[in-house]
């Protein structure tokens, strides 16, 4: 069964502090792994799709990596506007999407 | 604007009601999805439909009931509902199934 895990559960920032925020996985036949944004009371909002281990995907202060094992959403000097939920979901051989529990961040003004 | 719409953002129904979801995508996707969202867990997937057909039922109790008329609307129909029923049901769509989805704003169901 495919199984994500992301780490920590809640994070909080000062505005321009850098940090990283983990999803490991576990799965048969990686077809893509992809990282959400949700705010709250919203739907989760499409922000990058990695394929294969050592892509690497930037979105304005966002930059996420993969291995074969983890994957990582780095922020880079980030701003309260940031502060949301990180979803983290891998796509296997079955077609079925798994996401994980989502990291909560908070940016501290 | 996500380019898929639910309607209604919130609803508040009795256990004995008869209530639906609705969901419109206009990204011209053959692929649409019913999930759900509760606090402290995973999203869970309901049901895929693929070019009107339902390839997936995740073992969902019968008192969901989803129907897709056409590739671009996906109803959700709720009866005898659960007070654990209360969650965020999420309707998303995709190209094919199997790619990236993209989520609607989703909509709030509280069951009294």
């Amino acid at each position: 069964e495919d199984q994500v895990t992301q780490s920590p559960e809640a994070l909080r920032l000062q505005e321009g502090e850098s940090s990283s925020l983990n999803c490991s996985y576990t799965v048969s036949g990686l077809r893509g792994l992809f990282w959400y944004r949700q705010d709250p009371g919203k739907g989760p909002e499409f922000l990058f799709t990695l394929y294969s281990a050592g892509e690497e995907k930037e979105k304005e202060r966002l930059k996420a990596t993969l291995t074969k094992k983890e994957s990582f959403l780095h922020i880079t000097a980030p701003k309260p506007e940031d502060s949301a939920t990180y979803l983290c979901a891998v796509l296997g051989a079955n077609s079925k999407l798994t996401f994980g529990k989502g990291i909560t961040l908070s940016v501290r003004p | 604007e996500t380019g898929v719409t639910q309607t209604p953002r919130h609803l508040v129904m009795g256990m004995t009601n008869k209530k639906s979801l609705k969901c419109e995508q206009h990204l011209g996707h053959n692929a649409m999805y019913w999930y759900k969202q509760s606090a402290k867990k995973p999203l869970e997937l309901m049901f895929v439909y693929s070019l009107e057909e339902r390839v997936e039922n995740n073992s969902v109790p019968s008192r969901f009931s989803p129907e897709c008329p056409n590739s671009s609307h996906l109803f959700l129909h709720l009866h005898t509902l659960q007070p654990e029923d209360s969650a965020l049901y999420l309707c998303a769509s995709s190209p094919e199934a199997g790619n990236t989805i993209y989520f609607g704003e989703g909509s709030w169901l509280t069951v009294v």
